[in-house]
Parts: structure tokens; C-alpha cells; sequence
């Protein structure tokens, strides 16, 4: 099935850097949303976006959903050890038929 | 959020066995779904569940070797059938509730096959 394309693929970063991640498709999605998975777990939804052009924060996080529909970007500001995990975005086209999905994933990794 | 019990959490099988893993929500859901997250890989739509009817197969997957019941709103099994160790694998459940609630997902079951 179609995956979309996340980058960086890893990344490691000092402890308090900011880091960002993006997602693009070829094909349009009127949702996006962004998953942290922990090992052991399965993936906890951080931030949705309903909106072409939308900016939401949710604490250190903020996530924008692209104005071409085809693309997403999340950041995290002031880095922690516990943002340590992969991050997923997913795409959602709700034409009657919802399915989800999800792109390649982007390890972070947290040096104190 | 809807809150998922997925069993088991792991097991290692012997190749030729079939494995059924149980997803139990703790309130109804519009629907229902089953994953699969290879090692190191992305999660991939094994199937939509569907309460009453079929389940809907995306491409690559097959009811004889993923056969999925959902027999009410709460519930929904999946089967992995005739296993090998090319199925060894993070299976996992997920739910939504509506667009706006989001896709939860349960913590998954960890298969390996020997």
C-alpha cells in the first residue's frame, strides 16, 4: 500500500535542541496526524489537523498541516530524554472509506 | 479516548499454527482495524473490521490467512493463519470513535514464528 514519505529517517540530538520532522505524499489528505511510539507500544496520537494551513501546538509540539494538502511538519522545541522514540505522520482521506496512512517513521534519539 | 486491550501481548509460535489475537474496547467504536508493523518498518492496514459483515482486505492481505470477525461494536479478533516466520510481527488494533476523536491504537501483540 501507498506510505508516505518522512524525513529524516533518525536524527540525534542534544538534550534542549529543537528538532524537525516532515511528511510529504503525492496525494492530498483533509487530515494529518502525528503518532510517537514507544518500544513495546503501540502508537499514541500527539496532534491531528483537520485544516489546509492549520498550526496546532500541543505543549512542546506544534505541527502544521500543509496549504498543498500533500505535506506535514512537526517540530519539538526544547528537547527532553523522554521524546526519545519514533515518530509517525498519517494521512487520512475521509472519501467515504476511512483508512490511515502512515508514513516511514522518524527515530529520535535524546543525548542528555 | 477509547482505552484497547489487545491479547496476547507476545507469543512465539511454531510455523504451520495459527495464532488468534483478541482487541477489546471499553466502549463502542464506528470502526474497527488491523495493523501490521514489521520489524523496524511502518505500521501497515492489514484490514478494515467490519461488525456483521466481512472484513474489507487491503492489498497484499487475504481472508484465508487474516480471517477477522467482529461480532459487536467492542470486540474483534484477528487470525493469523498457517504461520511462518515471515509473519513474525507487531500486529495491532485500532479504533476511532469519529474523525474528530482520532485513531487509537492498542499497545499491540509481538508474534514470533519459529
Amino acid at each position: 500500500g501507498q506510505q508516505l514519505n518522512q524525513s529524516p529517517q533518525s536524527m540525534f540530538i542534544q538534550e534542549g535542541e529543537d528538532v524537525s520532522m516532515n511528511c510529504t505524499s503525492s496525494s492530498i489528505f483533509n487530515t494529518w496526524l502525528w503518532y510517537k511510539q514507544d518500544p513495546g507500544e503501540g502508537p499514541v496520537l500527539l496532534i491531528a489537523l483537520y485544516k489546509a494551513g492549520e498550526l496546532t501546538s500541543n505543549g512542546r509540539l506544534t505541527a502544521q498541516f500543509g496549504i498543498t494538502r500533500k505535506d506535514s511538519f512537526l517540530n519539538i522545541s526544547a528537547s527532553i530524554p523522554s521524546d526519545v522514540g519514533i515518530y509517525f505522520c498519517a494521512g487520512l482521506y475521509s472519501g467515504g472509506y476511512q483508512k490511515v496512512t502512515f508514513g516511514t517513521g522518524t527515530k529520535l534519539q535524546v543525548i542528555p | 479516548s477509547a482505552v484497547i486491550s489487545q491479547k496476547p501481548s507476545r507469543d512465539i509460535c511454531q510455523r504451520g499454527t495459527s495464532l488468534t489475537i483478541q482487541c477489546q474496547v471499553d466502549s463502542q467504536v464506528t470502526m474497527m482495524f488491523w495493523y501490521r508493523q514489521q520489524p523496524g518498518q511502518s505500521l501497515t492496514l492489514i484490514a478494515t473490521a467490519n461488525q456483521g459483515s466481512e472484513a474489507t482486505y487491503e492489498s497484499g492481505f487475504v481472508i484465508d490467512k487474516f480471517p477477522i470477525s467482529r461480532p459487536n461494536l467492542t470486540f474483534s479478533t484477528l487470525t493469523v493463519s498457517n504461520m511462518s516466520p515471515e509473519d513474525s510481527s507487531i500486529y495491532l488494533c485500532s479504533v476511532t470513535q469519529g474523525l474528530t476523536y482520532g485513531y487509537t491504537f492498542g499497545s499491540g501483540t509481538r508474534l514470533t514464528v519459529v
